[in-house]
Formats: C-alpha cells, structure tokens, sequence
C-alpha cells in the first residue's frame, strides 16, 4: 500500500460527458502528479501540482484540467470525452519539492472506459 | 517522440536465473533513471534509480547499470524469483524545465518457478 488513494477504481461514462477523478496523496507530501496510461503506451505525464500551485505541464489536452485543494487532494477533470480518452489514470505522490520527484509513489489508478 | 525505448516488450526467464531488462534513452539531459515495477490492478512501485553521473547502484538482488555514452541502462535481477513477474517500467527525468519523468511502455517480465 502506497499511501496514495485514487476514487473510484473503475469509471464508465459516455462520449461527450464529463467526469472527476480523485486523489489522495501520501501523508505530507506536497506534489501530487497526474499520469495517463493508454493501451500498450507507457504512462504519460499530464501535469504536477505542489503545494495547490501547478508547478509542471506535460501532454494534458485543453479538455482536461486539474486542481490541488488546501487539503492537499487533487482532482482530475476531463471534459468532452472521447472513446481515445479510455485508459488508466493514475495519481502520484512525492515529499520532494523539486519539479519532479526522484521517488514517486503511485495510486491503484482509475480505469475510465468511455463508450 | 519516444525518448525513453523499452524494445522488447516481454522476458521469460527460470527461477534462480539472472533477468536483464533493458532501456535505451535519446535524450543526453536526463539526470535520474529509475525503474518501477508494476503487478495487475496495481500503481507502479518504484524500484531503484541511478544519477547519470554514476554507472551502476545495487539494492539487494537488484542492479541497475548505466552506460551514458551508449544512453543505455539495464535492470539486472539476480537470483529472479516467481515475485518478480511484474512489469517494469524505465523512466527518466529530464533538467531544469522539463524535469518531469518521462517513462518507457514497459517490459513484461515472466519468472517461471
């Protein structure tokens, strides 16, 4: 168990809508990553948070947005949803104040099917 | 642009053996490799990293070499053991600006008992 908790674990919504993925971070850490993992593909960096500040942005389409709250959760929002937006979601969690993290610890993922 | 290849997607290998997973890399500014581990319905678990300025570190069973000149690393696994079976995951971390960490697709390993 890596401290990291991500909500809910399996989500299946329809083209067009919109959807909220969350995520707890480990205890004290600050910087909270979003990853985007798509069939045979690596995990793919969208973007970092620290502090409730966006320090980082990687491959995040416009469609997608996310915020840190002061209790240090995130969310994920993804809007307008295409059927290539299926894939596993996954949230990271690291203590290093650094733009990225060296030793990042990973959510069980949310695997979103858009049908 | 893939800058961090994991070429052959799967491994098998016996119990007790040495298992060798290999990433090549483009990108000369990377500072930090790492590989993550990852089983079925979990989130990756790091593993072990290495700062390009080193060759190699080791952590108990598991090696990590890097050899900057051909951009190559490798994940040395001695003795593998059925826990092993997992997908491992090279990644780097680029500096300054864009030091976020951009990983492989991953290597399926098999250890058969």
């Amino acid at each position: 168990d890596s401290g990291v908790t991500q909500t809910p674990k399996h989500l299946i919504t329809a083209t067009g809508q919109r959807v909220t993925l969350r995520c707890s971070p480990r205890s004290g850490d600050l910087s909270v990553y979003w990853y985007q993992q798509s069939l045979d593909q690596g995990l793919q960096f969208l973007i970092q948070y620290y502090n409730g500040e966006e320090r980082a942005k990687g491959n995040i389409l416009e469609r997608f947005s996310a915020q840190q709250f002061p209790d240090l959760h995130s969310e994920l929002n993804l809007s307008s949803l295409e059927l290539g937006d299926s894939a596993l979601y996954f949230c990271a969690s690291s203590t290093e104040a650094g733009l990225a993290g060296i030793k990042q610890y990973f959510g069980p993922g949310t695997r979103l099917t858009v049908t | 642009d893939q800058q961090v290849k994991q070429n052959s997607p799967s491994l098998s290998v016996q119990e007790g053996r040495i298992s060798i997973l290999n990433c090549d890399y483009t990108n000369s500014m990377f500072d930090y490799f790492l590989w993550y581990k990852k089983y079925p319905a979990e989130g990756p678990t790091f593993l072990i990293s290495i700062s390009s300025i080193k060759d190699k570190n080791e952590d108990g069973r598991f090696t990590v070499f890097l050899n900057k000149s051909a951009k190559h690393l490798s994940l040395h696994i001695v003795p593998s053991q059925p826990g092993d079976s997992a997908v491992y995951f090279c990644a780097a971390r680029g500096t300054g600006a864009n030091s976020k960490l951009t990983f492989g697709k991953g290597i399926t390993l098999s250890v058969r008992p």
